[in-house]
């Protein structure tokens, strides 16, 4: 069963750092990629960016570049998103969802269950 | 201001028929596929609709997808009570450093 299984609920002041992982199982971590989607409370979808847990080649949407870092451990099949410093406007559920790129990008056919990240001082 | 343009709010009664459009660009549903997402409250969105117009393996063949150009639409046929969520269209968009994914901004579907 494939399964991506994302690290517990984080609170944090502003100006910390952070990091949440995605664990990928049932599958093979190294063939599909791995893209983070953020939702603010209340609001839509907004993709930050994707990760080849192959290579760790990485591209980030305008809006999350330089703000946030993805990575991954393909040993333990793991990506992880990171952030330096953190501000009151990144409190929000962060997804992980897997996806297949060949010619075409595939759709993200599993998603992870969210992590919760509140920034509050 | 999301990439896709959806309508923020949809409506039906239990049986009836509805549809959610999305409009977007030459950049992105112009020249890739469309993939609609449901997200129920309190869960992670899940893929519904992919490739326009295919269901995954699950998915009851009460929803359908369709495209035209930049458009697409979603249409749910014999409206349950359990439809009530909120739909996403996605495609990606081939702009400069990409690809990259754009979502609409959400229509929350209400079952009257």
């Amino acid at each position: 069963e494939v399964q991506l299984v994302q690290s517990g609920a984080e609170v944090k002041k502003p100006g910390e750092s952070l990091r949440i992982s995605c664990k990928g199982s049932g599958y093979s971590f190294t063939s599909y990629w791995i893209s983070w989607v953020r939702q603010m409370p209340g609001k839509g979808l907004e993709w930050m960016g994707r990760i080849d847990p192959s290579d760790s080649y990485t591209n980030y949407s305008p809006s999350f570049q330089g703000h946030v870092t993805i990575s991954a451990d393909k040993s333990i099949s793991t990506a992880y998103l990171q952030w330096s410093s953190l501000k009151a406007s990144d409190t929000a559920m962060y997804y992980c969802a897997r996806h297949h790129c060949g010619g075409d990008c595939q759709p993200f056919d599993y998603w992870g269950q969210g992590t919760l990240v509140t920034v509050s001082s | 201001q999301s990439v896709l343009t959806q309508p923020p709010s949809a409506s039906g009664t239990p049986g009836q028929r509805v549809t959610i459009s999305c409009s977007g660009s030459s950049s992105n549903i112009g020249s890739n596929t469309v993939n609609w997402y449901q997200q129920l409250p309190g869960t992670a969105p899940k893929l519904l609709i992919y490739s326009n117009n295919q269901r995954p393996s699950g998915v009851p063949d009460r929803f359908s997808g369709s495209k035209s150009g930049t458009s697409a639409s979603l249409a749910i046929s014999g409206l349950q009570s359990e439809d009530e969520a909120d739909y996403y269209c996605a495609a990606w968009d081939d702009s400069l450093n990409g690809p990259y994914v754009v979502f609409g901004g959400g229509t929350k579907l209400t079952v009257l």
